[in-house]
């Protein structure tokens, strides 16, 4: 099955600092998704990026398929911004069944 | 909201008992998931649904069984749990848009199986 790996697995932030979060994956995909899993449990969709770059208010994503990586950038953080950042794909071959990496759980610090 | 709800939110039961979780969506979409998460990992992908009464396994579907009789309802089910199962399992749904698929996911379920 297809590989997700997430980098670094954890980090840990001042207030106020910008962070960088890498998702590689190890064979074509059709979709990609990034969630923020907050500290009650809960998995928020921050954005749906097979392609191309988004951008949500402090929150933005790059997808480069061809080279089979995501990134999510997160800027002057905040506090709230602590929880557990997971990407998933959607691999072209098995459309509709998402791969889950296994996360990176960011702390920000007041 | 996605108009996911999971029942119940939180289960203790015994060995070898067994075990229905409920998931259900006011969004009439197509697919629906259920998924298992176990500390420090992702999600895995248990079960799905690709319409009423049609279902696939997923990547960890041994000792787990589903059935959709209805658009709205996704069912779960442990025939005999084991402390291997204790997790949070949650539902997902998602629509064909494309040949796309964004998923939303419900609250979640803590089961312990004891």
């Amino acid at each position: 099955g297809i590989q997700v790996e997430q980098s670094p697995p954890d980090l840990i932030l001042q207030e106020g600092a910008n962070s960088t979060l890498r998702c590689n994956f190890s064979d074509s995909v059709n979709n990609l998704q990034w969630f923020h899993q907050n500290p009650w449990g809960q998995l928020i969709n921050l954005f749906y990026i097979p392609s191309g770059t988004k951008q949500n208010g402090r929150l933005s994503a790059t997808t480069v398929a061809t080279e089979r990586y995501s990134l999510l950038y997160i800027s002057s953080s905040q506090t709230t911004d602590s929880g557990v950042y997971f990407c998933a794909v959607e691999r072209r071959t098995n459309a509709g069944k998402s791969t889950f990496g296994d996360g990176t759980t960011l702390t920000v610090k007041p | 909201d996605a108009g996911i709800t999971q029942s119940p939110r939180h289960k203790v039961t015994e060995t070898g008992t067994p075990v229905t979780l409920r998931c259900h969506q006011t969004e009439n979409h197509r697919y629906m998931y259920w998924y298992r998460q176990d500390p420090g990992h992702g999600l895995r992908l248990i079960h799905y649904s690709y319409g009423v009464k049609d279902t696939d396994k997923g990547e960890v579907s041994d000792g787990y069984s589903v059935s959709r009789s209805k658009t709205e309802d996704f069912l779960l089910t442990l025939e005999s749990a084991t402390s291997s199962q204790t997790s949070v399992y949650f539902c997902a749904i998602s629509e064909s848009q494309g040949g796309s698929y964004e998923q939303y996911f419900g609250p979640g379920t803590r089961l312990t199986v004891t």
